[in-house]
């Protein structure tokens, strides 16, 4: 399966704005929602964004996600030092063998 | 509370076998989807397998097609992972996660259990 792309890691300083793409297909993103995942080290992922750009209940509106073809960007506004983790995007692709999910490579964000 | 608790990881050789279990408590089981996601320490999320509501569709991951099998037991509101033939490229964290029917993300997430695989 194939295996969405993001960039293997960003940095921002507290306070700015910085945004995490998502690289896929017309297969894949282009035809599914994505959804975005924070994980901290030693921890279990956990749900940031959903369909494209919705928030869970608890999650800041500092995060937003968007969605434009076969691309997806997480952005975060008013970056904190708690900001700093891995974070995955991942969607679905329809094959004839079922559907699957496929998750982004990963991108580490570093606070400066 | 909402929750879903891996087990079953630990040491195995290579070849070998081993069944992780997965228990859902606190919402209503049988109407969600579950997967397994893995992930190698310091490395990404690698989706592994899913297993529709009421068990009857399920679906591998490549890498572990035909070396594992997914099942569920909605009476007991647990999910199985049997592994078989495992090799070195097995050894991970393994993740019990949710998925609402008709949903597209994963909004519930175990704490995982470690797979090593020795060669």
């Amino acid at each position: 399966q194939s295996v969405l792309t993001q960039p293997p890691s960003v940095s921002a300083a507290p306070g700015q704005k910085v945004t995490i793409s998502c690289s896929g297909s017309s297969s894949d993103i282009g035809n599914n929602y994505v959804s975005w995942y924070q994980q901290f080290p030693g921890t279990a992922p956990k749900l940031l964004i959903y369909d494209n750009n919705k928030l869970p209940s608890g999650i800041p509106d500092r995060f937003s996600g968007s969605k434009s073809g076969t691309s997806a960007t997480l952005g975060i506004t008013g970056v904190q030092t708690g900001d700093e983790a891995d974070y995955y995007c991942e969607t679905w692709n329809g094959t004839r063998s079922g559907t699957h999910v496929i998750l982004g490579g990963g991108t580490k964000l570093t606070v400066l | 509370e909402v929750q879903l608790m891996e087990s079953g990881g630990g040491l195995v050789q290579r070849g070998g076998s081993l069944r992780l279990s997965c228990a859902a408590s606190g919402f209503a089981f049988s109407t969600y989807w579950i997967h397994w996601v893995r992930q190698v320490p310091g490395k990404g999320l690698v989706w592994v397998s899913r297993i529709n509501s009421d068990g009857t569709t399920t679906s591998y991951a490549d890498s572990v097609k035909g070396r594992f099998t997914i099942s569920r037991d909605n009476a007991k509101n647990m999910v199985y992972l049997q592994m078989s033939s495992l090799t070195a490229e097995d050894s991970a964290v393994y993740y019990c996660v949710r998925c609402r029917v008709g949903a597209y993300y994963m909004d519930v997430w175990g704490k995982g259990t470690t797979v090593t695989v020795s060669s």
